[in-house]
């Protein structure tokens, strides 16, 4: 069964504090993985789309990975901005996007 | 980048109103959009996939007579929930996806039962 785990579930940081969320997937034949991000109230907004092992994609303080079992979403420096839930997808064979429960992340100042 | 409107963000309304919503990708031509139900602090929850001049693949467990939906163009398609109760009070979000598109979002809309 087509599966996504997302960790930690929550993650306080104080500004400038690196981390890294981690995203464990398993599919049967990976069509991508994505990255978004939620604010409150709002809908998912796209990061990235990683297609292979090795991959990776940067934007801002945000550099996404992607290895055979996992991704890893780094943030370097975080400021209080980047506060919201992060989300990654990998679309099932159906072509559905199957969600991990996100990471509720907190930066404070 | 994409942009999806969706409209509209808020509805507040009597127990037993049917309410549609709209859902428009604005820059590129959605061959699928898919509607979510997100209930607070869990993720998006798959409710049905629609396909542009076809009838909409529901989830199980989704009534299809309960949600509504119409994907009658490329860039257009609405869900009705259809007389509406206070255990439909949720946040309903769309999203649209192209060729060589990604899956982008709405910014929902929070409906409420009364």
């Amino acid at each position: 069964e087509d599966q996504v785990t997302q960790s930690p579930e929550a993650l306080r940081l104080q500004e400038g504090e690196s981390s890294s969320l981690n995203c464990s997937y398993t599919v049967s034949g990976l069509r991508g993985l994505f990255w978004y991000r939620q604010d409150p109230g709002k809908g998912p907004e796209f990061l990235f789309t990683l297609y292979s092992a090795g991959e990776e994609k940067e934007k801002e303080r945000l550099k996404a990975t992607l290895t055979k079992k996992e991704s890893f979403l780094h943030i370097t420096a975080p400021k209080p901005e980047d506060s919201a839930t992060y989300l990654c997808a990998v679309p099932s064979s159906s072509y559905k996007l199957i969600f991990g429960s996100g990471t509720r992340l907190l930066v404070r100042p | 980048g994409a942009v999806v409107s969706q409209h509209p963000s808020r509805v507040i309304c009597k127990s037993g109103t049917s309410v549609k919503i709209e859902c428009r990708s604005l820059d590129f031509q959605a061959t699928t959009m898919f509607w979510y139900r997100q209930f607070p602090k869990q993720s998006l929850m798959l409710m049905a996939t629609s396909n542009e001049g076809s009838k909409a693949t529901y989830e199980q467990g989704v009534e299809k007579d309960k949600f509504l939906i119409n994907h009658a163009s490329l860039t257009l398609s609405t869900l009705t929930v259809t007389s509406a109760h206070p255990e439909d009070s949720s946040f309903y979000i769309c999203s649209a996806a192209g060729s060589n598109q990604p899956q982008h979002f709405g910014d929902g809309t929070r409906l409420s039962i009364l």
